[in-house]
């Protein structure tokens, strides 16, 4: 079962821009993760909000997260070209235990 | 540093053979995981294993097994390769606590 679903599916930008990435899950959770995937290799973890959160920053990341909505977001301020990626929000879905389950993720590109 | 590492990055295998993808960590991690990525598909979870002789199938297991003989290394077998199978592969692996998922670099495995 895919829990999450990233919207926008791509999106394109411009350097010194923001960009918001969207994420929405079906089922009850412990915690949201965001990981990052440079084309062709595997995914790096970047940040971890749980559920009791609602906020949660690190560098130029900005995480929310709504429960009442089963929605997170992802921020990315003043992007640049190396933000260039592919992102994808993962859920613990809490029947499966430490189960992973991915989105589809949004293909993020950064134009100089 | 944390490694978990896929023994190839790219597979070429004839339709009807048998196909082994290995993965090993350093970390210790008691869950270990198998996923397939495939364009517009996302990650699809094919299976995990949370102890050593341990296997549990994810969203898609046909025509996949693994096996987790030793900690460190969990493998994924595709008993007689097809077509359909030609994909991206990506290991990763979890400390039991979780959630941080660390992921191998992948393997490009192309059927023909």
């Amino acid at each position: 079962s895919q829990q999450g679903e990233e919207d926008p599916q791509a999106l394109s930008i411009q350097e010194g821009e923001n960009a918001t990435m969207n994420c929405s899950y079906k089922t009850s959770i412990n915690n949201l993760q965001w990981y990052r995937q440079n084309s062709g290799r595997g995914l790096v973890h970047l940040i971890l909000i749980r559920s009791n959160e609602r906020e949660k920053h690190r560098g130029r990341l900005r995480v929310t997260l709504d429960t009442s909505k089963k929605s997170s977001s992802l921020l990315i301020t003043a992007s640049r070209a190396a933000d260039t990626a592919s992102y994808f929000c993962a859920t613990d879905e809490r029947q499966a235990g430490t189960a992973l389950i991915f989105g589809k993720g949004t293909t993020l590109s950064v134009s100089s | 540093d944390v490694k978990v590492t896929q023994s190839s990055r790219y597979l070429v295998k004839r339709t009807g053979e048998k196909v082994f993808l290995e993965c090993v960590q350093d970390m210790d991690h008691e869950n270990m995981f198998w996923y397939r990525q495939d364009p517009g598909l996302g990650l699809r979870l094919i299976y995990f294993s949370y102890d050593v002789k341990m296997k549990e199938k994810g969203d898609i297991p046909e025509g996949y097994s693994v096996s987790r003989e030793k900690k460190e290394r969990f493998s994924l077998i595709l008993e007689s390769a097809s077509t359909n199978q030609t994909s991206m592969y990506l290991c990763a692996s979890i400390l039991g606590g979780g959630p941080e998922a660390f992921f191998g670099q992948g393997t490009r495995l192309t059927v023909v």
